[in-house]
Formats: structure tokens, C-alpha cells, sequence
């Protein structure tokens, strides 16, 4: 069974540019997930997709940060502009349902992002 | 709001001595416990869940874990590590119908 795949694995750029990353769950996962994970710090949920429909975005900074899953399969999540604070790694997880108690998350091996 | 406390950032440990990775958890509603590991350059994978039931749970690689209601605890245990054990471990919480908050990750070490 083919894991989570993210790319690009690595990615900088200077403040104020833009960037995107991409997410591929697990075949026949309907949910979705974005975190981030600052250097020395425990990853922290950004936004999580039921099929193409946002469950929960409440720590998503809205003002630059935008994800979307249109066909409900593959996702993008976009930094608009990018600022210093943004480096870290971008991790994408998926699961089966969205059941806490059942459903496994499997992560993808993350994209680290440099802001400079 | 639940956090979750992993006390010590980092784990030296020699090959085949036992190693105890320490989380705490603070919760006003039950909660679900779980235990991911993150080897270098990959994503995370699950260890462990504790949902209900036993507090003594069993999980991949010989890792265990005992959930300690009165202590607020969850801590990892593997009696005897390997040279492939290196890596970040990280303890989560879930109160129902949450999202998983995560510790700060440990990051274990373990020497020859």
C-alpha cells in the first residue's frame, strides 16, 4: 500500500514570496490533514479536510495561508506571502473516517520549508 | 485546553539498556493517548494508542506504555533498545472529538 506523498521535500525562499506544497493521501482516506511543525516543537494541526469540505481550520492563519482539496483526493497548501516565522516542516496526514477513537492518521514524510 | 508535557527533550541511552520516555497530560474530560515515532527525514508513525480498557498497552517495537489516570502520565517504555531506536519521539492527547495535541517530542539517542 503507497504511504502519504508530499512534495517538494525541500523548498526556500525569501520573505514575501509565495510558495505551495502538495499532499497525496492514502488511497481511499477521506481525511485530510496539514501541520506544522516548528523546529523542537511537537507538529500542531492547521486545517483538516472530510473529503473536499474543512472540518476544523481554527489555527490556520488565515491572512496568508490557504489549503484547498477540490476533487477530495489531493491537496495544496499555500503560504501568500511567506514571512521568517514559516520555517518549519509541513507535514500531511490522512486517515480512513474521521472516528478519534478508530482511525489512524499516516503521515507523509514532510516538506521543510526555509524562509530567508 | 489539553496540553500534553513531554519532560525531558533528549535521551541518551546505550544499546540494550532499557529506556522510559516521560509524558504528562492535562485534561478536564477524557482523553486518548497516543505515541508516534519520527525517524530522520520521514514522517510520523504510530507506536501506540491507549483509548479505554487496559492501562497497560502493547505496542510496535517493543515499546510499551501505562496510562496513570491519578498521575495525569503516559510514559514509553522499551526494556532493551537498538542502534535503530534512534530517533524523535513524540506523546499526543485527544479528548473526544478533538483535534491530537502533541508534546514537544524526545528526542532518544542511543549510543553503542
Amino acid at each position: 500500500e503507497a504511504g502519504v506523498a508530499q512534495s517538494p521535500r525541500y523548498k526556500i525562499i525569501e520573505k514575501r514570496q509565495s510558495v505551495a506544497f502538495w499532499c497525496n493521501p492514502i488511497s481511499g482516506h477521506a481525511t485530510l490533514y496539514w501541520y506544522q511543525q516548528i523546529l523542537g516543537q511537537g507538529p500542531k494541526l492547521l486545517i483538516q479536510f472530510q473529503n473536499n469540505g474543512v472540518v476544523d481550520d481554527s489555527q490556520l492563519p488565515k491572512d496568508r495561508f490557504s489549503a484547498e482539496r477540490l476533487k477530495g483526493v489531493d491537496s495544496t497548501l499555500k503560504i501568500q506571502p511567506a514571512k521568517l516565522e514559516d520555517s518549519a516542516v509541513y507535514l500531511c496526514a490522512s486517515s480512513l473516517g474521521s472516528s478519534w477513537r478508530t482511525d489512524t492518521q499516516y503521515f507523509g514524510p514532510g516538506t521543510r520549508l526555509t524562509v530567508l | 485546553a489539553q496540553s500534553v508535557t513531554q519532560l525531558d527533550s533528549q535521551v541518551p541511552v546505550f544499546e540494550e539498556a532499557p529506556v522510559e520516555l516521560r509524558c504528562n497530560y492535562s485534561s478536564s474530560v477524557s482523553v486518548y493517548l497516543f505515541w508516534y515515532v519520527q525517524y530522520p527525514n520521514q514522517g510520523l508513525q504510530l507506536l501506540l494508542k491507549y483509548l479505554s480498557g487496559s492501562t497497560l498497552v502493547k505496542g510496535i517495537n517493543g515499546f510499551e506504555a501505562e496510562f496513570n489516570k491519578s498521575q495525569t502520565s503516559f510514559h514509553l517504555r522499551k526494556p532493551s533498545v537498538h542502534i535503530s531506536d534512534t530517533a524523535e519521539y513524540f506523546c499526543a492527547g485527544q479528548a473526544a472529538g478533538n483535534k491530537l495535541t502533541f508534546g514537544g517530542g524526545t528526542r532518544v539517542l542511543v549510543k553503542p
